[in-house]
């Protein structure tokens, strides 16, 4: 049974910051890697999907990395900005079914 | 296009009545996907479905019920509400190619709260 997991819970940056969430899995057998960002109350909007052939994609000032061998992908958020304050999930997927992580609560003080 | 479109967003039940939580897509995919998210618990899978016809049970089925007439929507049914279900309700769907480029694209939620 796959299990994600996301470290740290919280997190907590001064503007300007850059920072990496990291997100572990224990199956490796995925199709692809998915990071949503999700504001209090709202659902969830994709940021980056790696899928399993790829080492890493990048979009804006994101860049996502997966190594598969390992269970292991990091979301690095570069110059970070009070907008970036929200919850960060991964989730893998499998056969029809889409494992998240619990987030990591990110906080960018101005 | 609308995307994933979920109704109501609030709902409050007392417990034993009966509920549907509606959900439509416009985007014709094939993969539809109801979960259920608590805190500290994450986001989890209830009932998904592979196309019209095809449902299966995700990690926490039990006093759900789901069905699948056509591409464009997948309801959600509580027969007999809980207080343990009072949760914010998620669904999503994608384009299942089966290649791995598949982006999950998810409703706005439905919290729903069982007296």
């Amino acid at each position: 049974k796959q299990e994600v997991t996301q470290i740290p819970a919280a997190l907590s940056v001064p503007e300007g910051e850059n920072l990496v969430l990291n997100c572990s899995f224990t199956d490796s057998a995925i199709y692809n890697l998915q990071w949503f960002r999700q504001d209090p109350g709202k659902g969830l909007t994709s940021l980056l999907l790696i899928q399993s052939s790829q080492r890493e994609q990048t979009s804006g000032r994101l860049n996502a990395s997966l190594d598969k061998s390992s269970g292991r992908s990091t979301l690095y958020i570069a110059a970070s900005q009070p907008g970036d304050s929200a919850t960060y999930l991964c989730c893998t997927s499998g056969t029809y079914k889409y494992i998240f992580g619990t987030g990591t609560r990110l906080k960018v003080l101005a | 296009n609308a995307g994933v479109t979920q109704t109501p967003k609030f709902q409050v039940l007392k417990t034993g009545q009966s509920m549907t939580l509606q959900c439509a897509q416009d985007m014709n995919h094939e993969y539809m996907s109801w979960y259920r998210q608590d805190p500290g618990m994450g986001l989890r899978l209830i009932h998904y479905s592979v196309g019209a016809g095809i449902t299966d049970q995700g990690e926490v089925p039990n006093g759900y019920n789901v069905s699948r007439s056509t591409t464009e929507d997948f309801p959600l049914r509580l027969l007999s509400a809980a207080p343990s279900q009072t949760s914010v309700y998620f669904c999503a769907s994608s384009y299942s190619k089966g290649d791995g480029a598949n982006v999950l694209t998810f409703g706005a939620g439905s919290r729903l709260t069982v007296l």
